[in-house]
Formats: C-alpha cells, sequence, structure tokens
C-alpha cells in the first residue's frame, strides 16, 4: 500500500483479556518499529524488526507483550492479560535501511483498558 | 543512553510570525543523526527535518530549518511564517548512527511541544 496501515483505530478490551495490534508497512521496508505514546507523553520504544528477526527487543515492558513479523511484511503486536497501565496508543514504523528520512508512521492503534 | 529535551510544553504563536522550538540532547555516540516530527490532532506522525552530527550546515525543508549548535547540545526547529495548520505537537528525535549499529534506526523520543498558532 502506499502508507502504513494499522488496525484496528481503536480497541476497547476489559482487563485481563489478550489483544492483536496489526501493523501493515510500506512494501518493500525491511525495517519496521512499534512504538508506544501514552497521553502526554513522547514516543517510547517497543521493538525493531529487520525482516522476520527481531534484534532489539529491549523496549517491551514486560512478558506481557511479544510481537511477531512474517514473510518479512506485516507485524502482530500482541499484548495478554492487558492492564490499565497499557491504554495508550500503540504507532508502528516502516522504513528502507538507513533513511535520512526517518521512518514512515501509521496512524496507530489507540488501546484502552478497562 | 540517548536523551532528549524538549522544555516547552505548550507555545502560542500569532499567525504569520516566526517560532523556535527547543530540543537539546544528550549522547555518548560520535555520529548521530537529529529528526523533528510533527503529530496533529490525526496521530499521525509527520517527518519534517532530518540533520547529520557531521553535516556541516544547518538543514531546511521549506518554511523548516533546524538550528543546530553540536557544542552545545541543541537542535532547535524554526518554523518561519507560521500558519494556521502548523498547530500540533512538535517531537525532536535522535538516533545512533555508528556503522556498528547499522540497520537499526531505533529513535529516542523528547516529550514534545504543543504549539498553537493563533489567527
Amino acid at each position: 500500500g502506499a502508507g502504513v496501515s494499522q488496525s484496528p483505530s481503536n480497541k476497547v478490551t476489559e482487563k485481563g483479556k489478550d489483544v492483536e495490534l496489526r501493523c501493515d508497512p510500506i512494501s518493500g521496508h525491511t525495517a519496521l518499529y512499534w512504538y508506544r505514546q501514552s497521553l502526554g507523553q513522547g514516543l517510547e520504544f517497543l521493538i525493531y524488526f529487520q525482516g522476520n528477526s527481531a534484534p532489539d527487543k529491549s523496549g517491551l515492558p514486560s512478558d506481557r507483550f511479544s510481537a511477531e513479523r512474517t514473510g518479512g511484511s506485516v507485524s502482530t503486536l500482541t499484548i495478554q492479560r492487558t492492564q490499565q497501565e497499557d491504554s495508550a496508543v500503540y504507532l508502528c514504523a516502516s522504513s528502507y535501511l538507513a533513511a535520512n528520512y526517518g521512518y514512515t508512521f501509521g496512524s496507530g492503534t489507540r488501546l484502552t483498558v478497562v | 543512553a540517548q536523551k532528549i529535551t524538549q522544555t516547552q510544553p505548550g507555545m502560542f504563536v500569532q499567525e504569520k510570525e516566526a517560532v523556535t522550538l527547543d530540543c537539546t540532547y544528550d549522547t555518548s555516540d560520535p555520529s548521530y543523526g537529529l529528526f523533528w516530527y510533527k503529530q496533529p490532532s490525526s496521530g499521525e506522525m509527520i517527518f519534517l527535518i532530518y540533520q547529520g552530527s557531521y553535516d556541516q550546515q544547518n538543514a531546511t525543508e521549506g518554511r523548516y530549518s533546524l538550528n543546530f549548535q553540536k557544542a552545545r547540545k541543541s537542535a532547535n526547529l524554526v518554523i518561519s511564517a507560521s500558519q494556521l495548520g502548523d498547530s500540533a505537537m512538535y517531537f525532536c528525535a535522535m538516533r545512533d548512527e555508528l556503522i556498528s549499529n547499522f540497520g537499526n534506526e531505533k529513535l529516542t523520543f523528547g516529550t514534545g511541544t504543543r504549539l498553537t498558532i493563533i489567527p
């Protein structure tokens, strides 16, 4: 597609339930990043993919968070046993190697845990 | 570790005036890149401008320019002739550009400045 697509755009879930967030990057972009933006805060790095491998998972806040990428394309971020502090906007970005123009971001998934 | 500091949580500027958004950074990396992103109310992050740490000249992109002062570790964004559509959150970010870390262009972001342009 022309841009980075994320789904769903909004998700409300009950505390304790699992959620899956999807990111469809720009075709041909080998690098994919997940970030989290809590209300009024900057972006917090979660995980980086190069192709299907994740050489940097240093930002995942707990073992309830996991992510995978298949076919060097679509990525899924899974949060198990959601907590209220997981409420945030989850942003995905993709890039073609060391692009000076930075990444292309998606519009994000707003997750609300009630 | 890298750190970005944006000390202006909010700014109000009259339309058509120039505005400077402050950004200071801290890093021990000898090679790095600095970015500015705009986030309108729609939520999408829009890339504005990039400055490499070894670039001799300040970066410019249309009405945007980056006032890079390496010794002071500052990378302020200047928007000339502000427009109503410039109202948004603005984030400063940086990444390590060491060859050894090539391939992981992870960005570290500041907390942002909310800019409001007044008609």
